[in-house]
């Protein structure tokens, strides 16, 4: 079955200090990656993606990820964490199946990223 | 651009009461989507819309009917609440495109609480 895990329910971390959010993927097929980030009582937002090319993704906020296909991981970093970036993080995946004519994904359960000041 | 927007915001049902909840996206997307996000099972594909007219069963459909009777609109219905849905409902329109690389953007949720 397809699925996405981020293995780590919550991740604690001090302010300037570097942060890791894992995730793991088992797809069928080349796999399309999406970050999302939810700060509270709000809707999720998009963070980055990887489609192809280089393996390391750039996105908003100061965060990247890094693709790695032989370890099927796509986590999520940041040299420096801020105490704004506490919030709910959360990893998809395309949903293969149904190949690009949804766009649906499959998302993980979700990561907690506690920023301590 | 209000881009995806949600009403209502909060909501509390009886068992057995219906209820209709809007989604709006101004970004003349294509796709909409109707999730649920319940703690520890992060989010769950309710319903989906590939274009004006068309639904489709997600993962979770039972108990839920939606309609897509404008391009820009997205309503979820529950016919009859049950305390099992009792969630927090998201939706989320995503534009055109064949090679689903495209990302999709989420409205700010409603917060259902079923008694």
């Amino acid at each position: 079955a397809q699925s996405v895990a981020q293995p780590e329910d919550q991740v604690n971390v001090a302010e300037g200090n570097p942060l890791t959010v894992k995730c793991t993927y088992s797809v069928s097929g080349n796999p399309y990656l999406f970050w999302y980030v939810q700060y509270p009582n709000r809707g999720l937002q998009f963070l980055l993606k990887y489609i192809t090319g280089d393996n390391l993704v750039k996105g908003s906020y100061g965060f990247e990820a890094e693709f790695n296909k032989s370890q099927t991981s796509f986590h999520l970093k940041k040299p420096s964490a801020l105490v704004s970036d506490s919030a709910l993080y959360f990893c998809a995946v395309r949903d293969p199946f149904y190949g690009g004519a949804t766009n649906k994904l499959i998302f993980g359960t979700g990561t907690l990223l506690a920023v301590q000041p | 651009n209000a881009g995806v927007t949600q009403t209502p915001k909060f909501r509390v049902l009886k068992t057995g009461q219906s209820m209709t909840l809007l989604c709006a996206q101004d970004m003349n997307h294509e796709y909409m989507y109707w999730y649920r996000q319940d703690p520890g099972m992060g989010l769950r594909l309710i319903h989906y819309s590939v274009g004006e007219g068309t639904t489709a069963k997600g993962e979770v459909p039972d108990g839920y009917n939606v309609s897509r009777l404008k391009k820009q609109n997205f309503l979820l219905g529950l016919e009859s609440a049950a305390p099992s849905q009792t969630s927090v409902y998201f939706c989320a329109s995503g534009p055109l495109g064949t090679s689903g690389a495209n990302e999709q953007f989420f409205g700010p949720g409603t917060r259902l609480t079923v008694l």
